[in-house]
């Protein structure tokens, strides 16, 4: 196991709605990555958090922000949201140290269903 | 054009088979070159990174091609657990090793 949570594990959403998911990293890793998951594609960035402050996005619309904690949790808010979110949603936890980051090990996922 | 493009198979092998993967990449800033393994409605795995100089781990062997842009995995003697997606993925350092994933492999390996 990779030491990295992610909490709920599924979740089911009717559109419009909000949503929030957590991820707990691995000990000693201080950045976070969430990507998202559609079925049958591979997994896209969404965006990227290193010591509190996002660092890197991709192409996502500013209806999903996130937040990384103290102790480098982080989480997921997406707003409104739309049937093409169902999704699995994975978070990925990493060391970076003067601009090297070590890699990525990511979290079981949560997998959201939008009605 | 994806930035990661992969042949999504499946690719049906029997046991012991050798299987190849392709995949090419359109980022010529990319650094770093990785092979991730997914199960059913698992999360990614790291199965190896992939060198220039192209590198082994036990049956499986990855290859970079960067003029080309281009790798590769190679699975010799093929086990039933090797049944998986197999994600090619690249990164750009200076860019947040934000990781670009393809669209995955399907492989399935049979008695």
């Amino acid at each position: 196991e990779t030491g990295v949570t992610q909490s709920p594990t599924h979740l089911i959403k009717t559109r419009g709605q909000q949503v929030t998911l957590r991820c707990s990293s691995q000990s000693g890793h201080n950045t976070v990555s969430w990507y998202q998951q559609a079925l049958g594609q591979g997994p896209q960035f969404i965006f990227q958090y290193y010591r509190e402050e996002e660092n890197g996005r991709g192409n996502f619309p500013p209806r999903f922000s996130g937040l990384q904690f103290p102790n480098y949790s982080s989480e997921l808010n997406v707003n409104a949201l739309e049937l093409d979110d169902s999704a699995l949603y994975l978070c990925a936890s990493s060391y970076r140290l003067a601009g090297r980051i070590d890699t990525q090990y990511f979290g079981p996922g949560t997998r959201l269903t939008v009605l | 054009r994806k930035e990661v493009e992969q042949d999504p198979g499946p690719f049906n092998v029997p046991e012991g088979a050798t299987v190849a993967f392709n995949c090419t990449y359109s980022n010529s800033a990319s650094q770093s070159f990785f092979w991730y393994r997914q199960d059913c409605r698992k999360e990614p795995k790291l199965l190896m990174s992939v060198y220039s100089s192209g590198n082994e781990d036990g049956r499986f062997t990855a290859q970079l091609n960067r003029a080309s842009q281009y790798i590769s995995l190679l699975i010799r003697d093929s086990k039933l657990s090797d049944s998986a997606t197999y994600l090619c993925v690249v990164s750009v350092t200076n860019a947040g090793n934000m990781l670009t994933f393809g669209g995955g492999t399907r492989l399935m390996v049979k008695p």
